[in-house]
């Protein structure tokens, strides 16, 4: 299985801050990279597809950038709503596989 | 837009099998693959399998031996049974769609709100 870390696991921050998650591959997977955004309680939300793809209806304040083993998600100016889980996920090879997540929460 | 709903016990005892219904409404089956995902209370996703439209399944080799999913597409359903449940099987089940494009990574688009399951006595 491919393994996937994320880092770091958790992530405080201000309204307004400028925010990186990165993404480690166990190896390269291309761009075969998607995120996703999970609130307490509920299902997890996508947010990129194909590393760098903005799923339709997602701000655009937020972005995926990467390719290989190395990906970064950034969310360019935190709004209240944003705090939340994120998680990435490969595709390239089944089993599909997540990383273990960052909690961003508020500073 | 395309509307996912879980069912199913809410509580299972040890060594019974877990069995859940997955309803798609709002759009058709065709041409998608048809996901479980769970995550242990407190922990990460994991992906158990999907099953194509066709009826074709693939599992994840961490649970193969004990899952088997099935698609009833008349009634807009497809269902996951897994075998021998443990404590260590009690999580949120998320059904959800995938999307598949050939050259491409392959992504969840839309998923159900979950149900816990249980496995206690």
């Amino acid at each position: 299985d491919i393994q996937m870390t994320q880092s770091p696991s958790s992530l405080s921050a201000s309204v307004g801050d400028r925010v990186t998650i990165t993404c480690r591959a166990s190896q390269s997977i291309a761009r075969y990279l998607s995120w996703y955004q999970q609130k307490p309680g509920k299902a997890p939300k996508l947010l990129i597809y194909a590393a760098s793809s903005l799923q339709s209806g997602v701000p655009s304040r937020f972005s995926g950038s990467g390719s290989g083993t190395d990906f970064t998600f950034t969310i360019s100016s935190l709004q209240p709503e944003d705090f939340a889980s994120y998680y990435c996920q490969q595709s390239s090879s089944l089993p599909y596989t997540f990383g273990q997540g960052t909690r961003l929460e508020i500073k | 837009q395309v509307q996912l709903q879980e069912s199913g016990p809410g509580l299972v005892k040890p060594s019974e099998t877990l069995s859940l219904t997955c309803t798609v409404s709002g759009g058709s089956m065709r041409d998608y693959h048809w996901n479980w995902i769970r995550q242990p209370p407190g922990k990460g996703l994991e992906w158990i399998g999907y099953i194509y439209y066709s009826g074709s399944p693939s599992y994840n080799p961490s649970l193969k031996s004990r899952v088997t999913m099935s698609l009833a597409t008349s009634k807009n359903q497809f269902s996951l049974k897994l075998t021998s449940v443990t404590a260590a099987d009690t999580a949120v089940y998320y059904c959800a769609r995938l999307i598949a494009m050939a050259g491409t990574a392959d992504w969840f688009d839309s998923w159900g709100q979950g149900i816990l399951v249980t496995v206690s006595s």
